[in-house]
């Protein structure tokens, strides 16, 4: 049974290009989340979603952020117009339920902004 | 949600026992106390889960008061891999639409 897989691991873009990452949560778990972490920092959350649903997305910066989770597919992260402070690790965590306390988390995918 | 206050980091030695304790003192009647360990370049792994008294699994054990306004993750015989970085998390794991919030939780080091 896979765990949360994300990908692309490591991603390199140039300002104003656009990062998709992408998260496929574990098998059964219906609910994703989205964190950042900038190097030296804790985790900070940026939404939540179920399928086909925004549950909360109140951590996500206003402009050029967005976050998917279609019925069929991964959740995707996107990132429109990168600029060098987008650079980060960004964790993706899955659970089977609302709530729960329980995440299992992906490996993390490593954005580079040059 | 209630709010976490911990340390910001600790040091300790191979072989000796460590508690990180972590403070919550508005947590609500139906929250949970769960801890995360954090290594470096990796996504967070949940560790333990309590509500009150005692709780111990092969990893650590989580000490919790009568009041619950504080928990207690206790690391037995810490070794060179435990150095990473602890979240304390309170929440209500039946409440719909809640997502986790994680502090700057506990840098712990561990020297030979």
């Amino acid at each position: 049974n896979a765990g949360v897989m994300q990908n692309p691991r490591h991603l390199v873009r140039r300002r104003g290009q656009e990062a998709r990452l992408r998260c496929s949560p574990m098998k059964g778990h219906s609910h994703v989340y989205w964190y950042r972490q900038l190097p030296e920092e804790g985790l900070k959350f940026m939404v939540y979603l179920q399928k086909e649903n925004i549950i909360d997305e109140s951590g996500m910066p206003k402009e050029r952020f967005s976050a998917e989770f279609p019925k069929e597919g991964p959740s995707i992260l996107r990132i429109q117009q990168v600029v060098r402070g987008d650079s980060a690790a960004y964790f993706c965590a899955s659970s089977p339920r609302s709530g729960a306390n329980v995440l299992t988390f992906g490996a993390g995918s490593r954005l580079t902004v040059l | 949600l209630a709010k976490t206050t911990q340390p910001i980091s600790m040091d300790s030695y191979e072989g000796q026992e460590v508690n990180i304790t972590c403070s919550h003192n508005n947590i609500a009647t139906n929250d949970y106390i769960t801890w995360y360990q954090q290594f470096p370049s990796q996504g967070p792994r949940f560790i333990i889960q309590g509500y009150k008294t005692k709780v111990t699994n092969e990893v650590a054990s989580l000490f919790i008061p009568a009041d619950r306004k504080s928990s207690t993750l206790s690391l037995p015989r810490v070794s060179l891999s435990d150095t990473a970085v602890y979240y304390c998390l309170v929440g209500d794991p039946n409440q719909a639409g809640t997502a986790l919030i994680f502090g700057k939780g506990t840098t712990l080091s561990v020297s030979s």
